[in-house]
């Protein structure tokens, strides 16, 4: 199993740029979610997704989008990318809820200029 | 408004004396809690959760403690080894174990010295 996966490692982008970030996992779970951490900060639950078609909202919604159209992936797309929005990216993943263990990807960093 | 508070950034131990890594929250309904540690570069990974009808639990070199009263939980890591050096956060949750949010702390930075 590849576990979590999370593409790009980093990234790059211009005020006002958008972008997806990429998630999937090969473990049938159920239960993904996205994160942000910023420095000196713990992490932030962004979205949530309790199966395919069926998503919620997090602490930190704004600005961003997710969908779940199958199971194994939770794309996280950036609609119109600000400074605020420097951060790393982590995608986890959970057989149910979080009594589960929950597994991380290694993180995507991003940075707005 | 931070509802779980780690207090301490960092802390420095010597190898094979015991870590203890505290947490504070404020959320009186706040009933589940876990520890997640984080190396550099990595993303974080699941250690030990305790749910709120407990006040230990334990898991080899790792155990959780819990004191409802105080709104006050600990990690003590006994005993210490190097590979321990991590970050560890403090996460909880309000609706037990079936919820599906986590409330994450700051983290602590702990270092093991050899």
């Amino acid at each position: 199993n590849a576990g979590v996966t999370q593409t790009p490692k980093f990234q790059v982008l211009k005020t006002g740029q958008s972008m997806t970030l990429q998630c999937a996992q090969d473990m049938n779970h159920e239960y993904m979610s996205w994160y942000r951490q910023d420095p000196g900060m713990g992490l932030r639950l962004i979205h949530y997704s309790v199966g395919a078609g069926i998503t919620d909202q997090g602490e930190v919604p704004n600005g961003y989008n997710v969908s779940r159209s199958t199971t194994e992936d939770f794309p996280l797309r950036l609609l119109s990318a600000a400074p605020s929005q420097t951060s790393v990216y982590f995608c986890a993943s959970s057989y149910d809820r979080i009594s589960y263990e929950q597994y991380f990807g290694p993180g995507t960093r991003l940075t707005v200029t | 408004d931070q509802q779980v508070k780690q207090n301490s950034p960092s802390l420095s131990v010597q190898e094979g004396r015991i870590s203890i890594l505290n947490c504070d929250y404020t959320n009186s309904m706040f009933d589940y809690f876990l520890w997640y540690k984080k190396y550099p570069a990595e993303g974080p990974t699941f250690l030990i959760s305790i749910s709120s009808i407990k006040d230990k639990n334990e898991d080899g070199r790792f155990t959780v403690f819990l004191n409802k009263s105080a709104k006050h939980l600990s990690l003590h890591i006994v005993p210490s080894q190097p590979g321990d050096s991590a970050v560890y956060f403090c996460a909880a949750s309000a609706g037990g174990a079936g919820s599906y949010q986590l409330t994450f702390g700051k983290g602590t930075k702990l270092s093991v010295i050899p």
